[in-house]
């Protein structure tokens, strides 16, 4: 069955360290975004690619970067964690066309910088 | 820009019928989504809606309304299971298919 994976599940780092979270999907799937989900915000788009080398802010784009080598893949890189960035991070992906597609999420990474 | 507005909480009971709603202010609206998302898990897909009425889909059913900016998620004869958090999205006009998300309804439902 296709689906959508992120690694790792859990991670703790230090302020000022590199973080690089991945985010696989065996849907073939065009779309890809990121997010972060925190209490009181809600989910809040981070990057998103509609495509391979395709890749776009969201709102809350300031300290993460992303790079679409291939189609399965969307790595998310915090280049330098921050207590800010403590958070719950959701993958997800939809098919190319709008229409009634919805996304469909990975089952999240839970971040905390000490 | 976007902005959606959703109540923070809500109970309800087992069997009876609950409806929350959603209101946005979008630049553009091409489509609004529901989603539920238990605690600790990942958001998964209730309904899509981008024409006014109702749509059904066994005991869940989403309206919308374009010209007020409204719509709500009915869910009927209320499970223990349904105790969770919804999300109302909008899809903005020429944003591809990317997504802004309200803040969520914490659902409980009690016996």
């Amino acid at each position: 069955d296709a689906e959508i994976t992120q690694s790792p599940r859990h991670k703790i780092t230090e302020t000022g360290r590199q973080v690089t979270l991945a985010c696989h999907q065996t849907w073939n799937h065009n779309n890809m975004f990121w997010y972060r989900q925190d209490l009181g915000h809600g989910l809040r788009l981070i990057h998103y690619s509609y495509g391979v080398q395709d890749t776009n802010k969201g709102e809350v784009s300031d300290g993460y970067s992303v790079s679409r080598s291939n189609t399965e893949d969307l790595p998310l890189t915090l280049e330098s964690a921050a207590s800010s960035q403590t958070s719950v991070y959701f993958c997800a992906s939809s098919e190319r066309l709008a229409g009634g597609n919805e996304q469909f999420f990975g089952p999240g990474t839970r971040l905390t910088v000490l | 820009g976007q902005n959606i507005d959703q109540p923070t909480e809500m109970t309800a009971t087992e069997g009876a019928i609950v409806q929350i709603n959603c209101t946005y202010q979008t630049s553009g609206f091409n489509g609004l989504f529901w989603y539920q998302q238990h605690a600790g898990e990942a958001p998964t897909f209730l309904s899509y809606n981008v024409l006014d009425g109702l749509e059904e889909k066994g005991r869940f059913s989403s309206f919308l309304s374009r010209s007020k900016g409204y719509s709500y998620l009915l869910l009927k004869e209320l499970q223990m299971k349904d105790s969770a958090s919804y999300l109302c999205a909008v899809r903005p006009t020429g944003g591809g298919n990317k997504l802004t998300f309200g803040t969520g309804t914490q659902l409980k439902v009690e016996l």
